[in-house]
């Protein structure tokens, strides 16, 4: 079955550096997400994207952040400085079709700033 | 966004099924009603979703109350694996751009062997 794939599974960064965390959706779909869950909470929206622009983000999602489909396959998102509080797992999402289809999620890249 | 309310968590025997309540009291006409589940170090995972009627896959089976403020998720045959939380969520169905999830706390289920 396919499934969407994130790399990397850990990164280390330290404060104040850029990081960009990668992710291939399922090749036929069209919407993409980002979703980021810092320990013992709840998983929290922040952007989706579709035709090459985001379609809403969340108030989590300032200016220190934003997303890209550099080529055909890769979902990126980058952090320009990152701060103690991005410390968290980022998943990445995509679907076939927006209305009420199912999300289907990667396992997820934790981020740990130092 | 409509609210959904559940249980902080649940326990279950293996092999034993699991009901898995779920209230949406605000949902409102146009809301499907959708279940995911996270199991530990993994990201969200989709079991089932519904708008009026009973559906059943082969993970799970969604009832959904005649007046459609409550729902149950039941685990026919609940596994070690089945171990993870539950989470209950609302979508609007006439949002054009494919909507977010928005989660809440869920159902953490733990299952005994």
């Amino acid at each position: 079955e396919p499934e969407v794939t994130q790399t990397p599974s850990h990164q280390v960064t330290q404060m104040g550096q850029e990081v960009i965390l990668r992710c291939v959706p399922i090749s036929n779909h069209l919407y993409f997400y980002w979703y980021r869950q810092i320990l013992g909470q709840k998983v929290e929206f922040l952007v989706s994207f579709y035709n090459n622009e985001i379609s809403e983000k969340s108030e989590i999602f300032d200016d220190q952040f934003s997303v890209e489909r550099p080529d055909g396959s890769n979902f990126t998102l980058k952090i320009r400085s990152t701060k103690l509080e991005d410390s968290a797992m980022y998943f990445c999402a995509s679907t076939e079709q927006g209305r009420n289809q199912p999300q289907h999620f990667g396992d997820g890249t934790r981020l740990s700033i130092l | 966004d409509a609210k959904t309310t559940q249980p902080n968590s649940m326990e279950s025997n293996e092999e034993e099924p699991v009901h898995l309540p779920c209230n949406h009291s605000t949902i409102s006409g146009t809301d499907y009603i959708h279940w995911y589940r996270q199991l530990p170090s993994q990201g969200p995972e989709y079991v089932i979703h519904g708008l009026t009627s009973n559906v059943n896959n082969r993970m799970a089976s969604l009832a959904i109350a005649e007046d459609r403020k409550s729902s149950t998720l039941i685990l026919h045959r609940a596994t070690l694996r089945d171990a993870a939380v539950y989470y209950c969520i609302l979508r609007d169905r006439i949002t054009e751009y494919g909507n977010k999830l928005v989660f809440g706390a869920g159902t953490i289920l733990r299952v005994k062997s």
